[in-house]
């Protein structure tokens, strides 16, 4: 079984720039979800997809968005990158909306100079 | 709206003593619970889960949780610590398994 997959691991990048991360579910699973990592705090909600369509949304501007794929994999954009987005993208995926635990990948760490 | 709080933010213990964590949790319903732990440069890994039923649930790598609904806490122990327990501890709160708030941490350090 192949685990929760994201690239790239470490990407820089300045400001204003866009960025895409990347992430590739864990096998049979359908939900994909994002969370920001600053560094010294807890992960925070950006949004979930279930089955292609966006299901739910943290607080979080709309220059962050994303797709997921009919493979599941999923992609996380951000546009106009500013100094705060600097953070580890954690993807989770999991199976429906329900009571199935994520599975954590991890992660991207964005540097934005 | 929903929040955790770790009351803890820098743990230190000696290895084979006992550990607690605490979290307590802000939720308008039964919540979804959860402990996940973090190596440095790692994503989060699944220690342990509270949906309903048993107050007490038991996790992987010796850790339990108990739910205390009247304190909403649900604090993370352990009877004897390792030094590879040596991480960051997360607990989380949501209204499903998927959308989470998670809590700032603790970092927990093992003396020998």
């Amino acid at each position: 079984e192949t685990g929760v997959t994201q690239s790239p691991t470490h990407l820089i990048k300045t400001r204003g720039q866009q960025v895409t991360l990347r992430c590739s579910s864990q096998s049979g699973h359908n939900t994909v979800s994002w969370y920001q990592q600053a560094l010294g705090q807890g992960p925070q909600f950006i949004f979930q997809y279930y089955r292609e369509e966006e299901n739910g949304r943290g607080n979080f501007p709309p220059r962050f968005s994303g797709l997921q794929f009919p493979n599941y994999s999923s992609e996380l954009n951000v546009n106009a990158l500013e100094l705060d987005d600097s953070a580890l993208y954690l993807c989770a995926s999991s199976l429906g909306r329900g009571d199935q635990p994520q599975h954590f990948g991890d992660g991207t760490r964005l540097s934005i100079l | 709206a929903q929040s955790v709080t770790q009351p803890d933010i820098h743990i230190t213990v000696s290895e084979g003593a006992s550990l607690e964590l605490r979290c307590n949790y802000s939720y308008g319903a039964t919540p979804y619970l959860f402990w996940y732990v973090q190596s440095p440069g790692q994503g989060l890994q699944l220690l342990l889960k509270y949906f309903s039923g048993d107050t007490l649930v038991q996790g992987i790598k010796g850790f339990e949780a108990e739910f205390k609904r009247s304190q909403s806490s649900f604090n993370l122990r352990k009877p004897s610590v390792h030094w590879s327990d040596a991480a960051e501890y997360f607990c989380a709160v949501g209204g499903t398994a998927s959308k989470l708030t998670f809590g700032t941490g603790t970092r927990l350090q093992v003396t020998l």
